[in-house]
């Protein structure tokens, strides 16, 4: 069945560091993926999504690219800030909509 | 965007208790909506899909007669988890698709959490 699977935190790093949450994702067809984010205390919020691929989603100077050839929606962002500290989960959902399989979520803790 | 609001936002109740929580689409119509269950450093697992004017369908291993789904308006859903036990005690999570659902994209409410003593 669909999946998904995402690299197992906490991950702590340093303000203004680069940042990669790894996502795989296991599905047939063509899913949408997308990345939640997730602040203390708070619900999910939507971070950046694609729904085909090669697309890339992008938001807040984070970015993720749909590779279909390695099942992957790896996140990323290029100089990280305190604010950014949250849980970042992975998810993805048939096109024909419906169901979203989440992963485990990564939480981030940027220190100053 | 599109809003989805939750309340209450926290609950505390006693063991035995019934306890409802609703789920509302400020902004726009959703035919569906989705209740997701949230465990300490865990992801969020589907408990059910809530369709306007029908019988909510449950996932595998959820009791539909402990949590009862109501989905009696386009813009409301509610949850309500009847004879409350501590190990009920989680964060409960609605969202909710925008329909016409072009974009495949389901928008999220904020939360509630509870706490059964």
């Amino acid at each position: 069945g669909d999946s998904v699977t995402q690299m197992e935190g906490p991950v702590t790093l340093s303000e203004e560091a680069f940042l990669t949450i790894n996502c795989t994702y296991t599905a047939t067809g063509y899913p949408s993926l997308f990345w939640y984010v997730q602040y203390p205390g708070e619900g999910l919020q939507l971070l950046l999504k694609a729904t085909k691929a090669d697309d890339k989603g992008s938001n807040k100077g984070f970015e993720a690219t749909y590779r279909k050839e390695t099942t992957s929606f790896h996140l990323e962002k290029g100089s990280v800030q305190v604010s950014d500290s949250a849980v970042y989960f992975c998810a993805l959902t048939r096109n024909t909509g419906n169901q979203f399989y989440f992963g485990t979520g990564t939480s981030l803790t940027v220190i100053p | 965007g599109a809003v989805v609001s939750q309340h209450p936002s926290r609950v505390i109740c006693k063991s035995g208790t019934s306890v409802k929580i609703e789920c509302r689409s400020l902004d726009f119509q959703a035919t569906t909506m989705f209740w997701y269950r949230q465990f300490p450093k865990k992801s969020l697992m589907l408990m059910a899909t809530s369709n306007e004017g029908s019988k909510a369908t449950y996932e595998q291993g959820v009791e539909k007669d402990k949590f009862l789904i109501n989905h009696a308006s386009l813009t409301l859903s509610t949850l309500t988890v009847t004879s409350a036990h501590p190990e009920d005690s989680s964060f409960y999570i609605c969202s909710a698709r925008v329909w016409p659902n072009i974009q495949e994209t389901q928008y999220f409410g904020p939360g509630t959490r509870l706490l059964v003593l």
